[in-house]
């Protein structure tokens, strides 16, 4: 069956600090989305990204989607404590269901003040 | 703006027992989806429902049930509860109208079983 590996699984940064989570998936991929969850909250979605090559921005969040379609980033810039959570990509196949997403198994992003 | 509601938002359950969950989606969403998400894991797909149809089946136990109604709601019904169906239970909704698919998730009914 399809896997999605995301890495890393825990990342720690000083307040000020870049910091990138890598998805990689075993299949081609008709869009990939990612989420934000909070401590103690529920999955928020950030973006979806549908294009070979996409790369889209919101504020400090930079998402990008690889050419071939398997592999996504998504990297912030000076992070904030207010970054604080567990970000998920979650793939949709390529010819597979519209109503099935395959998430990572996250990023915990940790932000010290 | 209207979100994902689901009730109740916290159940303890002993072994062997049922469990009935609710989700409401947001008001004009097509689909509804359910996940488990054990602590510190990626949430788990279970199943999906498109229009009142079951659109997609993931590793849902067969000790587990669900249906979406007329009005679009939807129940997971779980049966002969075990200690390791102890996890967060998340709905989540959907429109295809612009076939973005974007998942609209609910806050979630934590399960406990004793």
């Amino acid at each position: 069956g399809q896997q999605v590996m995301q890495i890393p699984q825990y990342q720690h940064v000083q307040e000020g600090e870049d910091f990138t989570t890598y998805c990689n998936s075993s299949t081609t991929l008709s869009n990939i989305q990612w989420y934000k969850q909070r401590p103690g909250g529920h999955p928020v979605f950030l973006i979806q990204l549908v294009k070979s090559g996409e790369v889209k921005k919101q504020k400090r969040l930079t998402f990008q989607f690889g050419e071939a379609k398997k592999n996504s980033s998504l990297h912030i810039t000076a992070t904030q404590t207010t970054d604080v959570g567990t970000y998920f990509c979650a793939g949709r196949r390529r010819g597979g269901s519209n109503y099935k997403l395959t998430f990572g198994k996250g990023t915990l992003l940790t932000v010290n003040p | 703006a209207a979100g994902v509601i689901q009730s109740p938002r916290h159940l303890i359950k002993e072994k062997r027992e049922t469990a009935t969950l609710k989700c409401y989606p947001i008001p004009r969403h097509d689909t509804v989806y359910w996940y488990q998400q054990g602590p510190g894991q990626d949430p788990q797909f279970l199943i999906s429902f498109y229009e009142k149809m079951q659109s997609d089946k993931g590793s849902i136990p067969d000790r587990f049930s669900a249906q979406q109604f007329s009005d679009y709601h939807s129940e997971l019904n779980m049966s002969s509860l075990e200690l390791g169906d102890s996890a967060l239970y998340f709905c989540a909704s959907s429109s295809s109208q612009w076939g973005s698919y974007e998942q609209y998730f609910g806050p979630g009914t934590r399960l406990t079983v004793t």
